[in-house]
C-alpha cells in the first residue's frame, strides 16, 4: 500500500533557527513528490514538485530535496510568517491523484 | 491569480439533512478532485474526475455521497443523509492531466453536522 509519513508532527523554532522537515514514502512507482503549505482556514498552497533522487528545488527560505526513500524540506533562518502546516504528497505511476502525509505543524516564535 | 472557488465556506446542518457543496475549478483545468480533511485522518481523496468523467470514487461512502460535474465549470459533492461523522473540511482541487501538474486547492467548505 502506498504510504506517506511526515515527521515531526509539530515543530516549534525560534526566529532564525534553521531546521528540516521529513517526508518518507513507500510507493509502487513515484511520478512526483509535492510539497504544500497550508495556513489555518485555507486550502493547501503548492510549493514544489520533485521527480527524481538528487533533485533540489528552492524558494526563498525553503529548499526541498529528494532521495529514493524520503524528502526533506529545509527551512533556513525562518521568520514568523513561515508558520504553517507543511504537507507532503506523492503521485504514483498510473494515477493522477495525490496521496498526502499527515503534515508537520511548524511554529516560528519571534 | 486564478483560484479554485468553493461554496459555501461554512455549513452547519442537522443530522439527516442533505448537504450540497459546489466547486468552480480553474478555467482550462481538466481534472477535478474532492478531498476531505480531518484531524485524525488528514487529507483523504473522495473522488476525482477527468474531462468531467468520474475516474475514481472509491474513497466515498457510496450509500450517502455522490459527486458530479454537470459542466466544465461546476463540480458538486452531495451528502444525503448527512451524519455527525461527516463533519470535516471538504476541499476541491483542480489541475491538468500531466505528471508536471500540481493540484490547486480551494479554501474548502467546513461542514458541521449536529
Amino acid at each position: 500500500e502506498d504510504q506517506v509519513t511526515q515527521s515531526p508532527e509539530a515543530l516549534r523554532l525560534q526566529e532564525g533557527e534553521s531546521s528540516s522537515l521529513n517526508c518518507s514514502y513507500t510507493v509502487s512507482g513515484l511520478r512526483g513528490l509535492f510539497w504544500y503549505r497550508q495556513d489555518p482556514g485555507k486550502g493547501p498552497e503548492f510549493l514544489f514538485t520533485l521527480y527524481s533522487a538528487g533533485e533540489e528545488k528552492e524558494k526563498e527560505r525553503l529548499k526541498a530535496t529528494l532521495t529514493k526513500k524520503e524528502s526533506f524540506l529545509h527551512i533556513t533562518a525562518p521568520k514568523p510568517e513561515d508558520s504553517a502546516t507543511y504537507l507532503c504528497a506523492v503521485r504514483i505511476q498510473g494515477a493522477q491523484k495525490l496521496v498526502f502525509g499527515q503534515g508537520t505543524r511548524l511554529t516560528i516564535n519571534p | 491569480d486564478a483560484r479554485v472557488t468553493q461554496t459555501p465556506r461554512h455549513k452547519v446542518t442537522e443530522m439527516g439533512q442533505e448537504v450540497t457543496m459546489r466547486c468552480q475549478p480553474i478555467l482550462g483545468h481538466n481534472t477535478v478532485f474532492w478531498y476531505r480533511q480531518t484531524m485524525m485522518q488528514g487529507l483523504e481523496l473522495l473522488a476525482y474526475f477527468r474531462n468531467r468523467a468520474p475516474l475514481d470514487d472509491s474513497g466515498m461512502p457510496k450509500d450517502r455521497f455522490s459527486a458530479e460535474m454537470p459542466d466544465a465549470t461546476l463540480a458538486t459533492l452531495k451528502i444525503q443523509p448527512s451524519e455527525p461523522r461527516d463533519s470535516a473540511v471538504y476541499f476541491c482541487a483542480s489541475g491538468f492531466r500531466s505528471r508536471d501538474s500540481p493540484l490547486h486547492f480551494g479554501n474548502g467548505t467546513r461542514l458541521t453536522v449536529t
